[in-house]
């Protein structure tokens, strides 16, 4: 069975200060690794995603993602977060051209 | 481009009212999808279409039903409508012209019913 976990409901975190959120997956073949951020009142807004190839990988606003592939995870990373980070995150994996597995969300909060 | 599109953005029904919630795109795109998210549940995927004129079920279709007439429409429908129905409704659409395509979300409907 698929699926995605994200153990921490929220994470605070003060500003200025790195910031991870955590993702690990149960999937079957290869899996396709996103994480979206939502906004109060928003729809989810693409902020990476892992495919295939460097393990790092980057996307919008500063952050990055690093895929293990022993430890099946996809934690999402910032070098130093902002106030206007705050907002809640959403790890999702697709194994095809189909289904996407999200995870409950993490509620990030920055303080400044 | 407007991207994706969602009517209405909010509506309160009571027990056994039916609704259509309307998503368009303007992106040419091939797949859309509508999932519902609750509270400490994420997304739940409700049904999606691959195509104009098709549609499957995904995790949670129960209560619901779809359409794709046109290519860039997807409409929800709820033909008695529950309490447990009362949720966030997202659609979203892609290319997936290869595994791993972006999903694209419109902004959400906000839906009570009680």
């Amino acid at each position: 069975a698929q699926s995605v976990a994200q153990p921490e409901d929220q994470v605070n975190v003060a500003e200025g200060n790195p910031l991870t959120v955590k993702c690990t997956y149960s999937v079957s073949g290869n899996p396709y690794l996103f994480w979206y951020v939502q906004y109060p009142n928003r729809g989810l807004q693409f902020l990476l995603k892992y495919i295939t190839g460097d393990n790092l990988v980057k996307g919008s606003y500063g952050f990055e993602a690093e895929f293990n592939k022993s430890q099946t995870s996809f934690h999402l990373k910032k070098p130093s977060a902002l106030v206007s980070d705050s907002a809640l995150y959403f790890c999702a994996v697709s194994y095809n051209f189909n289904k996407f597995y999200f995870g409950s969300g993490t509620k990030l909060n920055v303080k400044p | 481009n407007a991207g994706v599109t969602q009517t209405p953005k909010f509506r309160v029904l009571k027990t056994g009212q039916s609704m259509t919630l309307l998503c368009a795109q303007d992106m040419n795109h091939e797949y859309m999808y509508w999932y519902r998210q609750d509270p400490g549940m994420g997304l739940r995927l409700i049904h999606y279409s691959v195509g104009e004129g098709t549609t499957a079920k995904g995790e949670v279709p129960d209560g619901y039903n779809v359409s794709r007439l046109k290519k860039q429409n997807f409409l929800l429908g709820l033909e008695s409508a529950a309490p447990s129905q009362t949720s966030v409704y997202f659609c979203a659409s892609s290319y997936q012209r290869e595994p791993g395509d972006t999903q694209y979300f419109g902004p959400g409907t906000r839906l009570t019913v009680l």
